[in-house]
């Protein structure tokens, strides 16, 4: 079945350092990707999505590339802050089934 | 002008209760799910409904009964909660291929 492996965390960084979040995947067909995020306390919001080989998504200064050879996902930032301080998850939604498989989240502490 | 709602925020309740959490979602989506966060964050769909359907069961006690009256809502009801019931539930819709909007959450904690 569909699965997906990110890194463990938790990862902690200093305020304008780089960030990489590892994501990758198993899955027939070819899925869709997505980053959410999730602040203390709150819901999951979505952060950014790829829906095919290449595509890269982007918002808020994070972005990740859809890459199909390598089976990844990866996250990024290139300059991160305090606020950007949260629980981070990978997902995949294969085939026309309409579930969202989750990785186990990685915890994300930016220190000023 | 809250695109996917929960009711209660918090559920505080004895082992062996009856609880209900509600979900209602204004964003014109045809299918809606619910999803169990652990203690370690970890995310895993129980239930999901396209358009009043059940389209997702996932291996779920029967203790816990989703209701869809309508494809706007989505309620989970749990029969005999059991300590290990104690959670965050959230809910959450989407539309075709994108992803979904997720409400803010239900922390349960069974006593």
């Amino acid at each position: 079945g569909d699965s997906v492996t990110q890194m463990e965390g938790p990862v902690t960084l200093s305020e304008e350092a780089f960030l990489t979040i590892n994501c990758t995947y198993t899955a027939t067909g070819y899925p869709s990707l997505f980053w959410y995020v999730q602040y203390p306390g709150e819901g999951l919001q979505l952060l950014l999505k790829a829906t095919k080989a290449d595509d890269k998504g982007s918002n808020k200064g994070f972005e990740a590339t859809y890459r199909k050879e390598t089976t990844s996902f990866h996250l990024e930032k290139g300059s991160v802050q305090v606020s950007d301080s949260a629980v981070y998850f990978c997902a995949l939604r294969g085939g026309s089934n309409y579930k969202l498989t989750f990785g186990k989240g990685t915890l994300l502490t930016v220190n000023p | 002008d809250t695109a996917v709602s929960q009711t209660p925020k918090y559920l505080v309740t004895q082992m062996g209760n009856d609880k209900s959490i509600k979900c209602e979602q204004n964003l014109g989506h045809d299918t809606m799910y619910w999803y169990k966060q652990d203690s370690k964050k970890f995310l895993k769909i129980m239930f999901s409904y396209n358009n009043k359907e059940l389209i997702i069961n996932e291996t779920v006690p029967n203790r816990f009964s989703p209701k869809s009256p309508d494809k706007a809502h989505l309620n989970l009801h749990i029969n005999s909660l059991e300590l290990g019931d104690s959670a965050v539930y959230f809910c959450a819709s989407s539309q075709g291929a994108e992803g979904y909007t997720f409400g803010s959450g239900t922390r349960l904690t069974v006593v």
